[in-house]
């Protein structure tokens, strides 16, 4: 059973908009959420994360947004560029309060492809 | 070689064959992990290593047999493995353990293929 879910498995955006990826998650235990990001033939490259005790995080064009009542977070990256195209992974974390702080939970991922 | 290097980077064996996936990081990291990631599945954490020793066993089979000599490198060894365990296996070091504001680096993955 899945505890992190990427419903989309691809999005398309044109360069210079904004895209947006989503990840919704069951565990009401999780309190640390990480972005992946992968390039084929690549390992994930850590890209931004988030503690519960936040609703926003950013770090240039990326942000991310959670929403513990929903059980949702979502990645927006503006503007949008073609280098931007990868695999994104959600990834969380029960923290001190659940399985082990090292412990991520991924999604399965989304394929971000921006079209120039 | 800068980060975290994992080789053969891609790998063929029959199921009755024995190998080893090996994984070097170059960060000066404590802590190694072994991770699997099958056809679309997420990626699945199988073992944890801290300063050498195991930490983390997620219910692995045994025909997967981790090995951690020292803090820089990581081994995964493979003996009669099943058609279903091909997979792209990734290892990732980072400073510690705690997730929190201490991000896992990954290597590149071997695409392992079991015939």
């Amino acid at each position: 059973d899945q505890q992190v879910k990427q419903n989309s498995p691809s999005l398309s955006v044109q360069e210079g908009r904004i895209s947006i990826l989503n990840c919704d998650y069951t565990n009401s235990m999780f309190d640390y959420f990480l972005w992946y990001k992968k390039y084929p033939a690549e390992g994930p490259t850590f890209l931004i994360s988030i503690s519960s005790i936040k609703d926003k995080n950013e770090d240039g064009r990326f942000t991310v947004f959670l929403n513990k009542s929903a059980k949702h977070l979502s990645l927006h990256i503006v503007p949008s560029q073609p280098g931007d195209s990868a695999v994104y992974f959600c990834a969380a974390s029960a923290g001190d309060s659940g399985a082990g702080s090292y412990q991520l939970t991924f999604g399965k991922g989304t394929k971000l492809s921006v079209i120039p | 070689e800068t980060g975290v290097t994992q080789t053969p980077r891609h790998l063929v064996m029959g199921m009755t064959n024995k190998k080893s996936l090996k994984c070097e990081q170059h960060l000066g990291h404590n802590a190694m992990y072994w991770y699997k990631q099958s056809a679309k599945k997420p990626l699945e954490l199988m073992f944890v290593y801290n300063f050498k020793e195991q930490t983390e066993n997620n219910s692995v089979p045994s025909r997967f047999s981790p090995e951690c000599p020292n803090s820089s490198h990581l081994f995964l060894h493979l003996h009669t493995l099943q058609p279903e365990d091909s997979a792209l296996y990734l290892c990732a070091s980072s400073t510690g353990t705690s997730v929190f504001y201490n991000e896992q680096f990954f290597g590149p993955g071997t695409r392992l293929t079991v015939l």
